[in-house]
């Protein structure tokens, strides 16, 4: 079993859906990030989050320590988030290594 | 704006070659990190370096060296390429103890 688990693997939504990404991890973390790729193309750090919840933009990121789960929600999707969103975390106190999920690949179609 | 810039974005070599990639990052960051990324697989990290001169091995080392003679620039090598090294990969950078990462473009490397 994999420490970081992603669900759903690929997504479909119309424009203007509400979007949710869900994360969960199996060990003590210090941080988690919710990264961005777009196809063929670099990582963009999106959150870090150790509790609570960020918001920026249409973009909000929660975390509950207590279950182990993150989630990452989109609100008024458009076709240009669609990109693969990876969610990946700090464990152990260290900050030299990330685990990552296999990421949410999101389509949204005009 | 804040950068790591890997130096190609396409490479094809053939098996067998020398073959080096080299990242370098404007943030005066201490970490820095490679990453190889895999279809099916996610992301898998081969080296990563906390400081000058020094390094640690990841999860998947072989095959792989790394050479940091300055703090700006972290070289990835590939001893002699095979097929098997075909895949996309990614630099990155980060502060010292601190969490925020910072990613490279990628560099896809196809061997033939």
């Amino acid at each position: 079993k994999n420490e970081v688990e992603q669900s759903p693997q690929n997504l479909t939504a119309q424009e203007g859906e509400f979007i949710t990404i869900n994360c969960s991890y199996s060990v003590g973390i210090s941080a988690l990030h919710w990264l961005q790729q777009h196809p063929g193309g670099g990582i963009v750090s999106l959150f870090m989050l150790s509790s609570g919840k960020k918001k920026h933009g249409r973009l909000i990121a929660t975390i509950n320590i207590q279950e182990k789960h993150s989630s990452l929600h989109i609100t008024a999707s458009h076709p240009r988030d669609s990109a693969v969103y990876i969610c990946a975390v700090n464990s152990g106190g260290s900050n030299y290594k990330l685990t990552f999920g296999k990421g949410t690949l999101l389509t949204v179609n005009p | 704006d804040v950068k790591v810039t890997q130096s190609s974005r396409y490479l094809v070599k053939r098996t067998g070659e020398k073959v080096f990639l080299e990242c370098v990052q404007d943030m005066d960051h201490e970490n820095m990190f490679w990453y190889r990324q895999d279809p099916g697989l996610g992301l898998r990290l081969i080296y990563f370096s906390y400081d000058v001169k020094m390094k640690e091995k990841g999860d998947i080392p072989e095959g792989y060296s790394v050479s940091r003679e300055k703090k700006e620039r972290f070289s990835l090598i590939l001893e002699s390429a095979s097929t098997n090294q075909t895949s996309m990969y990614l630099c990155a950078s980060s502060p010292h103890g601190a969490y925020g990462y910072t990613f490279g473009s990628g560099t896809r490397l196809t061997v033939v």
